[in-house]
């Protein structure tokens, strides 16, 4: 069964680092892209990035380029979203989504359950 | 930046009726275009893909039609477990982009 379990959630001050990861089971980890994608609560949804476990290859919506980082690991198969200096609108739930068995699809089939995000001073 | 634009923003329907949702993008993505439900309090669920391909497990009461800029996803007879969000999503190969529509809001009448 393919499973994607994301970390739980955080409360953290402007200024501060977070990471949070997605820990997928079930398939094979390095095939497939995982896309990390923002919901402020309330709100739809925004594409941050994606990246290919296999080699760590990623790639950013210029909405979010910058400002977070991605990376995996594969041993763990483990995947990972990294702020250096959180702010006050960065707070919204963050949820990781596997590509579909179709390379070169970039369509979503698989998800977290969302790791919710509180920034407040 | 390739944008997504879905209307209308909220569609009320009575239960066992059809409902039609429009997905417009504002440059072609050919057929590169996929529908997600989400219901409160749980992440998206893949229901289209390649803008009229049924994810195995989907009901036929759903299925999604247009190539281009306009698209639609048409839920035949509404049943209960219908009631949610839906959005669009496109991607671009070159240069590379992913993009939600805002959403549409399906509720019952």
């Amino acid at each position: 069964e393919v499973q994607l379990v994301q970390s739980g959630a955080e409360v953290k001050k402007p200024g501060e680092s977070l990471k949070i990861s997605c820990q997928g089971s079930g398939y094979s980890f390095a095939s497939h892209w995982i896309a990390w994608v923002r919901q402020v609560p309330g709100k739809g949804l925004e594409w941050m990035g994606v990246i290919y476990p296999g080699d760590s290859e990623t790639r950013y919506s210029p909405s979010f380029q910058g400002h977070v980082t991605m990376s995996a690991d594969k041993p763990s198969g483990t995947t990972y979203l990294q702020w250096n200096s959180l702010r006050a609108s960065d707070t919204a739930i963050y949820y990781c989504a596997r590509q579909i068995k179709a390379p070169g699809l970039y369509y979503f089939d698989y998800w977290g359950q969302g790791t919710l995000v509180t920034v407040s001073s | 930046e390739i944008v997504m634009t879905q209307s209308p923003a909220t569609l009320s329907v009575s239960p066992g009726e059809r409902a039609t949702l429009s997905c417009r993008a504002s440059q072609s993505v050919a057929t590169n275009l996929a529908w997600y439900r989400q219901k409160p309090g749980q992440a998206p669920r893949l229901l289209i893909y390649g803008a009229d391909t049924r994810v195995p497990g989907v009901p036929a009461r759903f299925s999604g039609s247009g190539a281009g800029t306009e698209f639609t996803l048409t839920i035949s007879s509404l049943q209960s477990d219908d009631f949610a969000v839906y959005y669009c999503q496109q991607y671009n190969n070159w240069p590379f982009s992913i993009t939600f529509g805002q959403g549409t809001r399906l509720e019952i009448k």
